[in-house]
C-alpha cells in the first residue's frame, strides 16, 4: 500500500514571490507521482506527473516538481505565483502496475496574497 | 475542459435513502474510477470498473456499488445512506492500456449532502 503526505495544510504567499508545497510518499514497490489542483468547486486538474526519467517535472502554469528517490519526496515549485494560482494542490501516488488507482494527501491550500 | 460529465452537480438525500451518481468518461476511455472527497480531505478510492468489470476497491462497504456500461459511462450507488457520506462523488477516467501512468481526467463531481 501507498501513502502520502503533505505537511503544510496551508501556504500564504506574496504575489510573485516563490513557493513550494510539500509531498512525502510511503511505498515499497515503484511508483508514479502526480500533482493535482483543485479550484474552487471544481474537480481536478492534473499540473504534472513524473513516470520515469528525468527527476525533474514540468508541467502546466509554471509549476514543476522534483522527484528525489532517496528522501520519498515530490515538492512541487513555482518561482513565481499569481494570485490565480489560489487554489488546493493535491499530491497523489499510484504503483506502477497499479493500475491508476491513485492514493492522495490531504491537500495544501495555496493562497496567494497581494 | 476534461470531457468527463457528472450528474446530478448537488443533491441532498435523507439518511437511510439511496443514491445514484453518474458519470460518462471521456470519449474512448474504458476505465472508469470513483473517488469520495469529504470536506478538507483529499480524494479517496472507492472503486475501478474496466470493461464493464469491477477492478479494484478502496476500503469502502459493500452498499457502495458501481456499474459500467457498454459506453463506457458508469454508475455509483450508495445505498443506506448515512450522514457521513456527505461529499463530493469524483469520478476518473483513463485509457488502461496495460501500463499505468496514463493521464486520468476527471470530471467535477456530485456533491451529496445527507441530512
Amino acid at each position: 500500500a501507498q501513502s502520502v503526505t503533505q505537511l503544510d495544510s496551508q501556504v500564504p504567499v506574496f504575489e510573485e514571490a516563490p513557493v513550494e508545497l510539500r509531498c512525502n510518499y510511503s511505498s515499497s514497490v515503484s511508483v508514479y507521482l502526480f500533482w493535482y489542483v483543485q479550484y474552487p468547486n471544481q474537480g481536478l486538474q492534473l499540473l504534472l506527473k513524473y513516470l520515469s526519467g528525468s527527476t525533474l517535472v514540468k508541467g502546466i502554469n509554471g509549476f514543476e516538481a522534483e522527484f528525489n528517490k532517496s528522501q520519498t519526496s515530490f515538492h512541487l515549485r513555482k518561482p513565481s505565483v499569481h494570485i490565480s494560482d489560489t487554489a488546493e494542490y493535491f499530491c497523489a501516488v499510484t504503483a506502477t502496475g497499479g493500475g491508476n488507482k491513485l492514493t492522495f494527501g490531504t491537500g495544501t491550500q495555496l493562497k496567494v496574497e497581494l | 475542459e476534461t470531457g468527463v460529465t457528472q450528474s446530478p452537480t448537488h443533491l441532498i438525500k435523507t439518511r437511510g435513502q439511496q443514491v445514484t451518481l453518474r458519470c460518462s468518461s471521456q470519449s474512448g476511455h474504458n476505465t472508469v474510477s470513483w473517488y469520495q472527497q469529504a470536506l478538507g480531505q483529499g480524494p479517496q478510492f472507492i472503486f475501478q470498473y474496466y470493461r464493464e468489470e469491477e477492478n479494484g476497491r478502496g476500503n469502502f462497504p459493500p452498499r457502495f456499488s458501481g456499474l459500467q456500461f457498454p459506453n463506457y459511462s458508469s454508475e455509483l450507488n450508495v445505498n443506506a445512506l448515512e450522514l457521513d457520506d456527505s461529499a463530493l462523488y469524483l469520478c476518473a477516467s483513463s485509457l488502461k492500456t496495460g501500463s499505468t501512468g496514463n493521464t486520468i481526467y476527471f470530471g467535477e463531481g456530485s456533491w451529496l449532502t445527507v441530512v
